[in-house]
């Protein structure tokens, strides 16, 4: 079946730091990917999301790049902030007589000042 | 504009009871589908109703059992409860059953601890 596995956490960085959290899915067809975010106290939301092969995601200065060829979907930012300590999750969504989404496990980030 | 809404938030139940969750969409959404989320891990797939209908079902017994409404709103319901059922439930929305292309909102979640 279809599923979803990323880097464990959690990661700590330091402001302005390089954040890459590696994703990689398993799919039968061709799913849309996406990355959700779930800061402290509050629920999930959208960060960012591609339909279909070497689309870019991108938000808050977070981009992921669909990779077919390595069923990929890498996160990544140039510098982090404080701001962004939160637990990020990879998934993808594929009809399959609906349209259901998988998530990963989570990976969450520290980040200090 | 109201978000996705979900009563109660917290609740405490016994094994062998049975609960009942609810869930207001987004305004404008008429696709509900509910999560499972345990401690530490991602949300877990239960189902998805659109159209009054259980379109798509996740690896759960059938002890999880859902309604829509035709306000578009949701009730999760869950029988003989065990200890393992104790996780965050969460209910998202979206439009137009689910497409993959529209974007999902998640509400804050129901935590269900069972004792």
């Amino acid at each position: 079946g279809n599923s979803v596995t990323q880097m464990e956490g959690p990661v700590t960085l330091s402001e302005e730091a390089f954040l890459t959290i590696n994703c990689t899915y398993t799919a039968t067809g061709y799913p849309s990917l996406f990355w959700y975010v779930q800061y402290p106290g509050e629920g999930l939301q959208l960060l960012l999301k591609a339909t279909k092969a070497d689309d870019k995601g991108s938000n808050k200065g977070f981009e992921a790049t669909y990779r077919k060829e390595t069923t990929s979907f890498h996160l990544e930012k140039g510098s982090v902030q404080v701001s962004d300590s939160a637990v990020y999750f990879c998934a993808l969504s594929e009809w399959t007589g609906g349209f259901k989404t998988i998530f990963g496990a989570g990976t969450r980030l520290f980040v200090k000042a | 504009d109201a978000g996705v809404t979900q009563s109660p938030t917290h609740l405490i139940k016994t094994r062998g009871q049975q609960v009942t969750l609810r869930c207001s969409p987004k305004s404008g959404h008429d696709t509900v589908s509910w999560y499972q989320q345990a401690l530490g891990q991602g949300p877990q797939f239960i189902f998805q109703y659109y159209e009054e209908e259980e379109r798509q079902r996740g690896n759960f017994p059938d002890r999880f059992s859902g309604h829509q409404f035709p306000n578009y709103s949701s009730e999760l319901n869950v029988n003989a409860l065990l200890l393992g059922d104790s996780a965050l439930y969460l209910c998202a929305s979206s439009l137009g059953g689910g497409a993959s292309n529209q974007p999902q909102h998640f509400g804050d979640g129901t935590r269900l601890s069972i004792l």
